[in-house]
């Protein structure tokens, strides 16, 4: 079976500093793996996707991730966060792209 | 284009009573999932169908939820009767296959 840690619930950084949010996934068939984000009072917008090729995926508003198959991650980072990157961030593995397996999200708090 | 949408945004209900979940997929989009996110857990996966047909509903928590999606078009999800653990927020999501999920903006329940 499939399953997600995102180990960190909470994490709060100052604005203009660089962040790590941590995904862990495990699973005994090769997966795609997914990170979304959710805005205060808004739907899961998807950051970024690795399905096959580099390791290193780029996303939107700044945001990359890189796949280690090695240690089974997919952390997030950005160099340098904004005010506006306060949000719920949740890391997903899936078999075929839609049936997603999500984390337990981690709220990205950045403190001006 | 226009997005996912759900209704209602929120929804309070006393326990026993029966509440209509509806969802709206993007058009033409085939695939249309349901999740639901309890307080401070994982967002988990509750049903998938393909048009008007039932892909996977294994995530479905008992008989007391009812999914149907008329047509092949949106789709409603049903609880009858409600109970306290039944709250949480329930997110529509829809895809083409192979391309990533579009989520809506979510139904918060709550069951008092």
């Amino acid at each position: 079976a499939q399953s997600v840690t995102q180990l960190d619930s909470q994490v709060p950084v100052f604005e203009e500093a660089p962040v790590e949010l941590r995904c862990n996934y495990s699973s005994s068939v090769s997966v795609y793996l997914f990170w979304y984000v959710q805005y205060p009072n808004q739907g899961l917008q998807l950051l970024l996707k690795y399905l096959s090729g580099s390791t290193l995926v780029k996303g939107i508003n700044g945001f990359e991730a890189e796949f280690n198959k090695s240690q089974t991650s997919f952390h997030l980072r950005k160099p340098s966060v904004h005010i506006s990157d306060t949000a719920e961030y949740f890391c997903a593995v899936s078999e075929d792209t839609d049936k997603l397996i999500f984390g337990t999200g981690t709220r990205l708090q950045v403190f001006p | 284009e226009a997005g996912v949408t759900q209704f209602p945004s929120h929804s309070v209900i006393e326990k026993g009573q029966t509440v209509t979940l509806r969802c709206d997929p993007i058009s033409g989009h085939d695939n249309l999932y349901w999740y639901r996110r309890v307080m401070g857990k994982e967002i988990k996966f509750l049903l998938h169908f393909v048009k008007e047909s039932k892909q996977d509903e294994s995530g479905m928590p008992n008989n007391r939820f009812l999914a149907e999606r008329t047509g092949g078009t949106y789709s409603t999800l049903k609880v009858q009767p409600a109970e306290l653990e039944d709250s949480g927020v329930y997110f529509c999501a829809s895809s083409v296959t192979g391309t990533g999920l579009y989520f809506g903006p979510g139904t918060r329940l709550t069951v008092l």
